[in-house]
């Protein structure tokens, strides 16, 4: 099955900094989402991006679907943007990748 | 508008008791639908999904089961918990499996 690699696992920031999440792809796909889980475990949708780049306010993605990579780039970090960040790919059904743990300090 | 309804928020239950966590979507119909575990840690696992009535794609053997008796009704169930099935149980959405997953809020299980 398809696999799912998510960098780095951990990050740690003071408000006001940037930061760039990675998620690798082990194949093709035609759906690639990320999520935001909040500390009550809720799942919210960013972005779906398949392909090419997309803008959401302070975030922004970024799908290389040829080079099976995905960029999820956070600027002016909020301690409100705390929480895990998941990557997932597939077709008919999405694969989670395993996250990255962000927490931003005042 | 869509929302999707799970319940309950929290369970306890003892080692070889049943389970039925229910999942319901309001708003649509015939939607793509999807349980999925979160265990300790941070990944989620797929366990089953379901694309019509009574049409359902285990991801996973194990001890549990899934039913979709109603077009926007998914179930979960097990006839004996065993420890190892304590996690977050999350319910998913879709219009087509290709678009975005919508969740919902998720049950968290504690089989002791």
């Amino acid at each position: 099955g398809i696999q799912v690699e998510q960098s780095p696992p951990d990050l740690i920031l003071q408000e006001g900094a940037n930061s760039t999440l990675r998620c690798n792809f082990s194949d093709s796909v035609n759906n690639l989402q990320w999520f935001h889980q909040n500390p009550w475990g809720q799942l919210i949708n960013l972005f779906y991006i398949p392909s090419g780049t997309k803008q959401n306010g302070r975030l922004s993605a970024t799908t290389v679907a040829t080079e099976r990579y995905s960029l999820l780039y956070i600027s002016s970090s909020q301690t409100t943007d705390s929480g895990v960040y998941f990557c997932a790919v597939g077709t008919d059904k999405l694969i989670f990748g395993t996250g990255t743990r962000l927490q931003v300090f005042p | 508008s869509q929302t999707i309804h799970q319940w309950p928020a929290t369970l306890v239950q003892p080692v070889g008791s049943p389970l039925s966590l229910e999942c319901t979507v309001e708003g649509t119909s015939n939607p793509n639908l999807y349980w999925y575990r979160q265990a300790a840690g941070r990944g989620l696992q797929l366990l089953f999904y379901s694309v019509g009535i009574g049409q359902i794609s285990s991801e996973v053997p194990q001890n549990l089961s899934a039913s979709r008796p109603q077009d926007r009704q998914f179930i979960l169930s097990s006839k004996k918990l065993l420890l190892s099935d304590s996690g977050f149980y999350l319910c998913a959405w879709s219009w087509t499996g290709r678009e975005y997953l919508f969740f919902g809020s998720g049950t968290q299980l504690s089989v002791l």
